[in-house]
């Protein structure tokens, strides 16, 4: 079965500091993640991606996001928000389900970064 | 970089019209995928294309639903009688023969039924 959980609908950080937006999947198969994002009216934008290489992978924008596979998670982060952050974010899962590709996404979190 | 291009970006039709999405995958990539995401809701996958026929459907794409690639890089949803409830972002993407899981989408189209 292939999931996608995404912790916080809503998270709130000031401006300059550290932002964790955090994601937890479950699949049979060898999966690969993705953290998309999409601010107001606008279109997807992908982020990053995992797919079984380096487990710590960076994106666009300073984020980078960590494969945990004792944890099932790929929870994204950023050192220091700015305000063009605000956004919904999304976590993706893929896999190749009984032969055929798959894909879960997740139920976003909207970011709010605080002046 | 190559992309995933989707027209118009914003369609407003009447309930009961009949509306065509267009989308051009990345040109070396053989999987095409519609999706879509209703206002506050999560994305849904609709349907997968192979090879020139459909590998894949979710419920919601019902017989008012239809996909086509007409001419080798188009990709078109049809959705043939519109209903209010098809008020949506729609979201194209594609995918090489090598890295199936890897689908890159387009911008998508927001289509309001009026």
């Amino acid at each position: 079965a292939q999931s996608v959980t995404q912790l916080d609908s809503h998270v709130s950080v000031s401006e300059g500091t550290p932002v964790l937006l955090r994601c937890n999947y479950s699949s049979s198969y060898s999966p690969s993640l993705f953290w998309y994002v999409q601010h107001p009216n606008k279109g997807l934008q992908l982020l990053l991606k995992y797919t079984s290489a380096a487990t710590l992978v960076k994106g666009i924008n300073g984020f980078e996001a960590e494969f945990k596979k004792s944890e099932t998670s790929f929870h994204l982060t950023k050192p220091s928000a700015h305000m063009s952050d605000a956004a919904e974010y999304f976590c993706v899962v893929s896999d190749n389900s009984g032969g055929y590709q798959k894909v879960t996404f997740g139920t976003g979190t909207k970011l709010q970064v605080i002046p | 970089e190559p992309e995933v291009t989707q027209t118009p970006s914003h369609q407003v039709t009447q309930m009961g019209q009949e509306v065509i999405l267009r989308c051009v995958p990345i040109s070396n990539h053989l999987y095409f995928y519609w999706y879509r995401q209703i206002l506050g809701q999560k994305v849904e996958f609709l349907v997968s294309f192979y090879n020139n026929e459909i590998s894949e459907k979710s419920e919601i794409f019902d017989d008012q639903f239809s996909v086509e690639r007409p001419d080798g890089s188009n990709f078109t949803l049809k959705i043939r009688s519109t209903k209010l409830e098809d008020s949506a972002m729609y979201f194209c993407a594609s995918s090489e023969q090598e890295s199936k899981n890897i689908q890159y989408f387009g911008a998508g189209t927001r289509l309001s039924v009026l």
